[in-house]
C-alpha cells in the first residue's frame, strides 16, 4: 500500500462548480498534513496546512479526519486559473521528519 | 529575494555518462531535499540533509547515485553511470529546519539518458 494515495483524475469541471479531492495516508504515526500546487512542468509550491479543527483559505477549505486517515480539499467557485495538479503531503516525523508527497489529482477547469 | 537555484535546467546525456545536479538552497534555510519525479512514481524523496548531514538516504536507488552537501549553500546530485530509466525531473528543495513543512522548490532540471 503507498503511504499516500491520492484519485490520480483528471476531474473535468466548468467554472464555477465546486470540487472536492480525497488522500488517505497509511502511517497512524504522521503528525502534520498539508496540500500542494503543481502547475504544468513547474515546481510544487505550497497552497495550505491542513489543520485538526478544518481550516479555509478564500475559496479552498482542507479537512482532517485522524481516525480515518483521511484529509480532504474542497475548491468552491473554480476558476481556469485553479486548474493544476494538487498534491497530498504528510509529514512522517517518526521517520526523520520527510515530506511524503502523493502522486497528486490532476484537476482542469474549463470555460 | 532569490529562490532555490538549481542547475542545469536541462540535461540531456549519453547512457553510461556522469551527470552531476546543483542545487543552492535559500539563504539560511538549514534542510535540504532532493525529489525526483516521473509520471509513473510521482514525487519521490531521494535523500535529505540537516545542517548540511545527511539524515534520510533511503530514497536514493541505487549506488550510481550519491549526493553531498559540502557547505549550507550547496549541494550536488551526482548519478554515475547514468542510465535511460533515470530519466526524470529532479527537483531540489529546502526548508528552516527538520520537520519544517513549508518547502520551498527549485524549477528542476529536466534530464534525458539516451
Amino acid at each position: 500500500r503507498k503511504e499516500v494515495e491520492q484519485d490520480p483524475g483528471p476531474f473535468n469541471v466548468p467554472e464555477g462548480a465546486t470540487v472536492a479531492f480525497n488522500c488517505t495516508y497509511s502511517n497512524s504515526a504522521s503528525q502534520s498534513f498539508f496540500w500542494y500546487r503543481q502547475d504544468c512542468r513547474k515546481e510544487p509550491k505550497l497552497l495550505m496546512s491542513v489543520y485538526s479543527s478544518g481550516n479555509e483559505d478564500g475559496r479552498f477549505t482542507a479537512q482532517l479526519n485522524r481516525a480515518s486517515q483521511y484529509i480532504s480539499l474542497l475548491i468552491r467557485d473554480s476558476k481556469l486559473s485553479d486548474s493544476a495538479t494538487y498534491l497530498c503531503v504528510v509529514n512522517e516525523y517518526n521517520q526523520g521528519g520527510k515530506l511524503i508527497f502523493g502522486q497528486g489529482t490532476e484537476l482542469s477547469v474549463k470555460p | 529575494d532569490a529562490g532555490v537555484i538549481q542547475s542545469p535546467r536541462h540535461e540531456v546525456t549519453e547512457m553510461g555518462q556522469e551527470v552531476t545536479l546543483r542545487c543552492k538552497p535559500i539563504s539560511g534555510h538549514n534542510s535540504l531535499f532532493w525529489y525526483r519525479q516521473t509520471m509513473m512514481r510521482g514525487l519521490e524523496l531521494l535523500i535529505y540533509f540537516n545542517n548540511n548531514v545527511p539524515i534520510d538516504d533511503s530514497g536514493m536507488p541505487e549506488d550510481r547515485f550519491s549526493a553531498k552537501m559540502p557547505n549550507a549553500s550547496f549541494s550536488t546530485l551526482k548519478i554515475q553511470p547514468s542510465e535511460p530509466r533515470d530519466s526524470a525531473v529532479y527537483f531540489c528543495a529546502s526548508s528552516w529546519g527538520e520537520g519544517d513543512e513549508k518547502l520551498f522548490f527549485g524549477s528542476g532540471t529536466q534530464l534525458s539518458v539516451l
